[in-house]
């Protein structure tokens, strides 16, 4: 079946570090990819995708690149602000399915 | 409202009560989705909808629970005699097109933060 693996959480930065999250999947045929972010007592956003190998997708910073030799979707942020402190969600979409599946999440806190 | 709306958003049910959640999707969309979300874990899929018909409703834990969109906008996620392990937020979604799999993006709801007591 589809699954979807995080780097271990919590991840605690100070600003302006350079940041990486981990995440790698496993799923039939050539899924969608996804990074969401969930700040505190907020509903899930969307921050970038990629639909197919070798996309990047890039938002506020963030960016992410479909690795498909190593089933891999990684999050970087080259320097971090207090105000990217939130849990994030990688994610995959296969294109026979109907339903996202989600990793467990990251809580990223970013200190001053 | 511009974006998914449910309510409520926090709900305490004494064990064996029923529930019923509601989610007012972005008007349009055609796709309507319901996670569950564990406290510390990732949202895991309970069911789908495109326009009123369910098409998979695979990740519904037991017989408990039902949900319905029977008009093909509003849509109600119900929990018969709740449990403690019932306790989670319940995050609807949607999105425009009826077409999985092409990337679609898919706008969440702050989610019902439902507690079995």
């Amino acid at each position: 079946g589809n699954s979807v693996t995080q780097m271990e959480g919590p991840v605690t930065l100070s600003e302006e570090a350079f940041l990486t999250i981990n995440c790698t999947y496993t799923a039939t045929g050539y899924p969608s990819l996804f990074w969401y972010v969930q700040y505190p007592g907020e509903g899930l956003q969307l921050l970038l995708k990629a639909t197919k190998a070798d996309d990047k997708g890039s938002n506020k910073g963030f960016e992410a690149t479909y690795r498909k030799e190593t089933t891999s979707f990684h999050l970087e942020k080259g320097s971090v602000q207090v105000s990217d402190s939130a849990v994030y969600f990688c994610a995959l979409e296969t294109t026979s399915g109907s339903r996202l599946t989600f990793g467990e999440g990251t809580q990223l806190t970013v200190n001053p | 409202g511009a974006g998914v709306s449910q309510s409520p958003r926090y709900k305490v049910a004494k064990r064996g009560q029923d529930v019923a959640l509601r989610c007012d999707p972005i008007s349009g969309h055609v796709s309507l989705f319901w996670y569950q979300q564990a406290l510390g874990q990732g949202p895991e899929f309970l069911t789908y909808f495109q326009n009123e018909a369910q098409l998979d409703k695979s990740g519904l834990p037991s017989d408990r629970f039902f949900a319905e969109r029977p008009e093909g906008s509003v849509s109600t996620l119900k929990i018969q005699r709740t449990q403690q392990e019932d306790s989670a937020v319940y995050l609807c979604a949607s999105s425009l097109r009826g077409q999985r799999g092409s990337g679609n993006t898919i706008y969440f709801g702050e989610g019902s933060w439902l507690t079995v007591v």
